[in-house]
């Protein structure tokens, strides 16, 4: 069975510095699709980036980026220029390759942001 | 095009009652799929519906849990019999077919008392 494993249950980082959260996966399949969602004190569930696994390049969204390792099973989430409005819970997902199927997401790790 | 709806927002029921949560998918949005989050906890997968169709229910209780996403109007989770273990977070996510991004509800809290 799929696992996400998020190993950092907080971190903290300064406004407009950069923190690095980090998931790994377990998986036997080689074609998949991982996630970053963030879930503000709101709890809303928002996307924030998406990486397919047969791609290379690592995706970027903005500020936001991530280091992709296949071969380690790591997907690391980079921001950069850290915000207030970043404070958040963010949660890896994974979701195995096709057209549909359902995610399966880490414990999370909670992000403060220090002014 | 508005995000995927759910209500009621906020849900109190007493042990031993039932509750029904409704999901309202983003237009052109076929697939459903429910997911549960307990305090501190990430979410779980419960079940995975189309139109008419339970796809997979892998991850529903097999008591008191029941899920439907009829021809016309919401899909529902319904919840027989509520227990003070049932309060969480309930999210429902929904997807275009061929598109392997899910768009979030902003969720229903349940709190049994």
């Amino acid at each position: 069975a799929q696992t996400v494993t998020q190993s950092q249950p907080e971190m903290s980082v300064q406004e407009a510095e950069t923190v690095t959260l980090s998931c790994t996966y377990d998986t036997s399949e080689s074609d998949y699709y991982l996630f970053w969602y963030k879930q503000p004190p709101s709890r809303q569930m928002i996307l924030v980036i998406r990486q397919e696994a047969y791609k290379q390049q690592n995706a970027t969204e903005n500020r936001f980026s991530v280091n992709f390792q296949k071969a380690a099973k790591s997907f690391s989430l980079k921001i950069s220029d850290s915000q207030l409005g970043d404070a958040a819970m963010y949660f890896c997902a994974y979701r195995r390759g096709g057209s549909q199927g359902n995610l399966i997401f880490g414990k999370g790790t909670k992000l403060s942001v220090k002014p | 095009n508005a995000g995927v709806m759910q209500n009621p927002r906020h849900l109190v029921r007493r042990r031993g009652q039932e509750a029904r949560l409704r999901c309202s998918p983003m237009k052109g949005h076929s697939h459903v799929y429910w997911y549960r989050q307990l305090p501190e906890e990430g979410l779980k997968f419960m079940v995975y519906l189309q139109k008419e169709n339970i796809i997979d229910e892998s991850g529903m209780p097999k008591e008191r849990f029941s899920a439907e996403f009829p021809k016309e109007g919401p899909s529902i989770l319904r919840i027989q019999q509520v227990v003070r273990g049932d309060s969480a977070a309930y999210f429902c996510a929904s997807s275009p077919p061929y598109e392997e991004t899910q768009y979030f509800g902003p969720g229903t809290r349940l709190l049994v008392l």
